[in-house]
Order: structure tokens, then C-alpha cells, then sequence
């Protein structure tokens, strides 16, 4: 057990939809981080923050948005989805720079 | 450029070491990484080893990292059938974001 909780587990939607994954890091954690894992494009950054901002942003599309709230809990929004969507969508939590990172079980998308 | 390569498929009988290999490409790295992800599950950090270290040894994983050629290997002593999975190098960048960039992944079957 990582000590990073992500939900729901699955999530199966329409096209042009819109969906919210939810992340809760490690206790102690500063950092969140989002990937997305799809077969075509294997496995890429999307998103950082740090202590509720913005840190780093990396292929992340303008229909994706995320927070972090005060508590430290992440959500990361997907709107108006397309079939090309439908990935596996992990949260990675870590305690600094220079502390490794440690990831939830993911949330699998599935758009129909 | 940020890029990580590795072959994408290693068969070896179990008992043996397995040896899987990764090349990267941003000499810039802080740390690499190496996570194990089994079907359906999330990324499972094993190891990591920072970028002015050689190697790295940890029960029955070795890394060895040869900065000058960006050659990354994980060495797995006494292979066993639970070590069947897929395995990511990846490339942290440390300072005020340390986000991983991943190799292809390796799939690594164990047969008995």
C-alpha cells in the first residue's frame, strides 16, 4: 500500500462529458502529481502542485484542469471527453524535490 | 530532449538474474528510477539511485548506472514467477519540480 488513495477505481462516460478524479496523497505530503497512461502515448506528466499551486505543467490538455485544495487532496478535471481519452489516470504523491515519488492505484476512464 | 528507451520484452527462466536495460537521453537528471506495475495495478517504486552514484544494491535488485553512455540497468537476482510485470525506468529532474519522465516499459515473463 502506497498510502496514496485514488477514486472511483473506474469510471465509464460519454463523449462530451465530464468527469473529476480525486486524489489523496501520503500523509506528510506536500506534492501531487498526475500522469496519464494510455497505450498509444505510454506514460506522461501532466501536472504538478505543491502545497496547493501550480508547480509544473507537462501534456496536459486545456479541456484537463486540476486543483489542490487546502488540505492537501487533489482533483483533476476532464471535460468535454473524446474516445482518445479513455487512459489509465495515476496521482503520484512526494514529499519534496528531492524524495522519490509514490503512486495510487489509478483511476481507469473509459469513454464510450 | 527528454526520451527513455527500453526493450520492451524479456523472457527468463525462473532462477536466473534478469537484467533489463534502459537508455536515456536529458543528461540534466537528478535521480532514475525504476517502478514495477503488475496487470491492472498502479506503479510500485522498487528502487531509485541518484545521478552521481554507479550502483546501487537492495536485496535482490542491483542498479547500475553508467552516466557517460545514459545507460540505466536493473539487475533482478533469483527471478521469480511474482516478478512477472512490466518495469519503468524513469528520469526525475529533482529541484522545484521533479517530475518523471518514463521509458516504454519492459515486460518481464517468468517461466517455471
Amino acid at each position: 500500500d502506497s498510502g496514496v488513495t485514488q477514486t472511483p477505481k473506474h469510471l465509464i462516460t460519454a463523449t462530451g462529458q465530464r468527469v473529476t478524479l480525486r486524489c489523496s496523497p501520503r500523509s506528510g505530503d506536500l506534492s501531487v502529481y498526475w500522469y496519464q497512461q494510455s497505450l498509444d502515448q505510454g506514460l506522461q506528466f501532466l501536472i504538478q502542485y505543491y502545497n496547493g499551486e501550480e508547480r509544473a505543467k507537462g501534456n496536459i490538455l486545456e479541456r484537463f484542469s486540476a486543483q489542490q485544495f487546502p488540505d492537501l487532496h487533489s482533483e483533476l478535471n476532464l471535460s468535454s471527453l473524446e474516445l482518445g481519452d479513455s487512459a489509465l489516470y495515476f496521482c503520484a504523491s512526494g514529499g519534496g524535490a528531492e524524495q522519490p515519488q509514490h503512486f495510487g492505484d489509478g483511476t481507469r476512464l473509459s469513454i464510450l | 530532449g527528454e526520451d527513455v528507451e527500453q526493450s520492451l520484452f524479456l523472457s527468463v527462466r525462473e532462477g536466473d538474474s534478469s537484467v533489463i536495460n534502459c537508455t536515456y537521453t536529458d543528461s540534466s537528471s537528478t535521480y532514475l528510477y525504476w517502478y514495477k506495475q503488475e496487470p491492472g495495478a498502479g506503479l510500485q517504486l522498487l528502487t531509485y539511485i541518484f545521478s552521481n552514484m554507479d550502483m546501487k544494491q537492495d536485496q535482490r535488485l542491483t542498479v547500475l548506472l553508467n552516466k557517460k553512455d545514459k545507460h540505466l540497468s536493473l539487475r533482478i537476482a533469483d527471478t521469480q514467477t511474482g516478478d512477472s510485470a512490466i518495469y519503468f525506468c524513469a528520469e526525475g529532474y529533482g529541484g522545484a519540480t521533479n517530475k518523471l519522465i518514463f521509458g516504454t516499459g519492459t515486460l518481464l515473463a517468468v517461466q517455471p
